[in-house]
């Protein structure tokens, strides 16, 4: 059973677009919510991460966007580049226990 | 300060053969996490060691598949009796659950080692 589920599998947008990645959760004991991007050849990196005592995080062009009651978060890009071009992960955890992870999505940025 | 390292980087081997990947974590984290990442798929969970607690291997595909752990340092996945649907990247990683809090930090990720069996 996934335990975090991700939409889009794909997704391309023009350069300065805002791509939005969405993630839902089943287990509310969950408490710590981050994104990972990964460029080929390289592990994921952690980008941004929010616990639920909180709406919404933002850092430099990324932000979270967290919705307790419907289990749901997700990640926008603002001002999207080129080099945004990765795969990006959502993950859920439960303090002390294991990371699950989303199926991820690939990120295409054109010029 | 040094990141998640990950031995070899690459490695093929033959169909049937044992193979051993090596993981040192960030020196001090207590949790220590092995995933496979199969070509364009996600990250399927192995298995997590905390501490001194018994790890949690409930994500190993089949008993070709164990790990182990020297206290809260080096780690090893070995996988007995290769077959070509092992072939894939093999990632560790490591975090600290800090003691004050009792909150996880994140996970740091090695860069993988890309398993190929032929």
């Amino acid at each position: 059973q996934q335990q975090v589920k991700q939409s889009p599998q794909s997704l391309i947008v023009q350069k300065g677009g805002i791509p939005i990645i969405n993630c839902a959760y089943e287990n509310t004991a969950f408490d710590y919510f981050p994104w990972y991007q990964q460029f080929p050849g390289k592990g994921p990196a952690l980008l941004i991460a929010i616990r639920p005592d909180v709406s919404e995080k933002k850092e430099g062009r990324f932000t979270i966007s967290f919705n307790k009651s419907a289990k749901q978060f997700s990640l926008h890009i603002m001002d999207s580049q080129p080099g945004d071009s990765a795969t990006y992960f959502c993950a859920a955890s439960n303090t002390g226990n294991q990371f699950y992870f989303g199926t991820g999505t690939s990120l295409t940025v054109i010029p | 300060g040094a990141g998640v390292s990950q031995s070899p980087s690459n490695k093929v081997t033959e169909k049937g053969k044992d193979v051993e990947l090596r993981c040192d974590p960030i020196s001090g984290h207590t949790a220590l996490y092995w995933y496979r990442q199969r070509l364009g798929q996600g990250l399927e969970f192995l298995i997590y060691f905390q501490g001194n607690s018994a790890p949690d291997k409930s994500g190993l595909p089949s008993d070709r598949f164990s790990a182990e752990r020297t206290g809260e340092s080096v780690s090893t996945l070995t996988i007995q009796r290769t077959q070509q649907e092992d072939s894939a990247v093999y990632l560790c990683a490591s975090s600290l659950v800090a003691p004050a809090t009792g909150r996880d930090s994140p996970l740091h990720f090695g860069n993988g080692t890309r398993l190929t069996v032929t």
